[in-house]
Parts: C-alpha cells; structure tokens; sequence
C-alpha cells in the first residue's frame, strides 16, 4: 500500500449508529487532517494532528470524535449523525514544515449517506 | 488572512478547446502555490505547484505561473481531453500562518466530445 487509504469507501448509516472511519498513510508523514467536503460548498477543515496531538478542531460538533493512535493512523467515530452530514469524508498528510514545497497527500474518501 | 478566490463553475468545453481557470490569492506572507484536481469518486491529487514568484508549475499539459504582481495563479492548458473533466481546487500555503493550507471553492470542468 502506498500513500492515503481510507476504508470504507461508502457508508451507509442510520442516526442511532455507530461507525468509524479509517485512515491509514504510508507515507511516514506526521502530520494529519479530516476534511469534510459537501456538495457545492468549498472543503472543510474538521480536524488536525500534528505529531499525533490534536491541534485544531475547527468548532465541529460532538458527533465527530477524531482518534489518532499513532502518526500513521487516524480515526473518525461517528455517533447520532444527522442527514446533513451527508458528505465525502477526505483525509490528508503532511510532513510538517515541509507543506509548502510538497502540499498534502489525501486519500480517496469516504462517502457517507446518514439515512 | 490568508484566501483563495477562484472563478466559479461549472465550466464545459469542448475537446481540444483552450482552458484557463482563474486563481487570485491574499497572503501576509510569500506563499506557495498549488493546483489540485479532483476526479470523480476520488480524492484531491497534486497536480502542479509553484513555490516562489515568476515560478511556472506544470503536469500532464496543464501550466500555471505564480504572478506575485497580480497574486493570480491561473491555470491553463492549450486543448483539453474529455479525461481532464473533473473538479480543479487552487490552494496556497502560507509558512506566515504555520504552512495552513487555504483552498478555493473549486471549479467544475466538463469536457465533451
């Protein structure tokens, strides 16, 4: 495996689920970030890690609960969602420092539909 | 702070036509500047970069000049080919604000036979 993997591609869940999704990056970056992205609305920024502490968390609601056990993976748990968070979950990489010459590396996405 | 303003979609073409997709940006510092595509069901791939004024980032026949002058990022590609229809996002990076990255709002292109 090489760069971004998230899994699982699509989700379906019900608001009373539970589920999470995983990203795993073999890039051996260390730093990490969910995006949410919704349909005609611009890219999100949910969360960030930076040497596998959580640095930032853009006012998300409780809902989303981002884990990151280690600097390869990163977590999303969801509970008690709600129909507009309907969206392609994307997470990304970095190497810290180095942003501005390499960018991110995001993986494929997960799309979720809370039914 | 820091943005990204790019011109809104959806815009189609027809095979071969020439493309341009408008980028201006606001920075407090000197960022470095990134253009990034989207396919459908996918995630976003680099598609090129530019890390200093007058620089010319380029890929796959798609070219754009970082232009510190006007703070544009235009990008651009002379024909283009029904598998370059896809979402097209113009970023920067800033070392000014800790290397945050700050994406527009993305352009849809669709190209028809």
């Amino acid at each position: 495996e090489t760069g971004v993997t998230q899994t699982p591609r699509h989700l379906v869940m019900g608001m009373t689920n539970k589920k999470s999704l995983k990203c795993e990056q073999h890039l051996g970056h260390n730093a990490m970030y969910w995006y949410k992205q919704s349909a005609k609305k611009p890219l999100e920024l949910m969360f960030v890690y930076s040497l596998e502490e959580r640095v930032e968390n853009n006012s998300v609601p409780s809902r989303f609960s981002p884990e990151c056990p280690n600097s390869s993976h990163l977590f999303l748990h969801l509970h008690t969602l709600q129909p507009e968070d309907s969206a392609l979950y994307l997470c990304a990489s970095s190497q810290l420092g180095q942003e501005s010459f390499y960018g991110y590396t995001f993986g494929s996405g997960t799309r979720l539909t809370v039914v | 702070g820091d943005s990204v303003t790019q011109m809104e979609g959806p815009v189609t073409l027809s095979e071969e036509a020439f493309l341009t997709i408008n980028c201006t940006y606001t920075a407090t510092g000197y960022p470095s500047l990134f253009w990034y595509v989207q396919y459908p069901g996918e995630g976003l791939q680099l598609l090129l970069k530019a890390t200093k004024a007058d620089d010319k980032g380029s890929n796959k026949g798609f070219e754009a000049t970082y232009r510190k002058e006007t703070t544009s990022f235009h990008l651009e590609k002379g024909s283009v080919q029904v598998s370059d229809s896809a979402v097209y996002f113009c970023a920067l990076s800033d070392k000014n604000t800790g290397n945050q990255f700050y994406f527009g709002t993305g352009t849809s292109l669709t190209v028809i036979p």
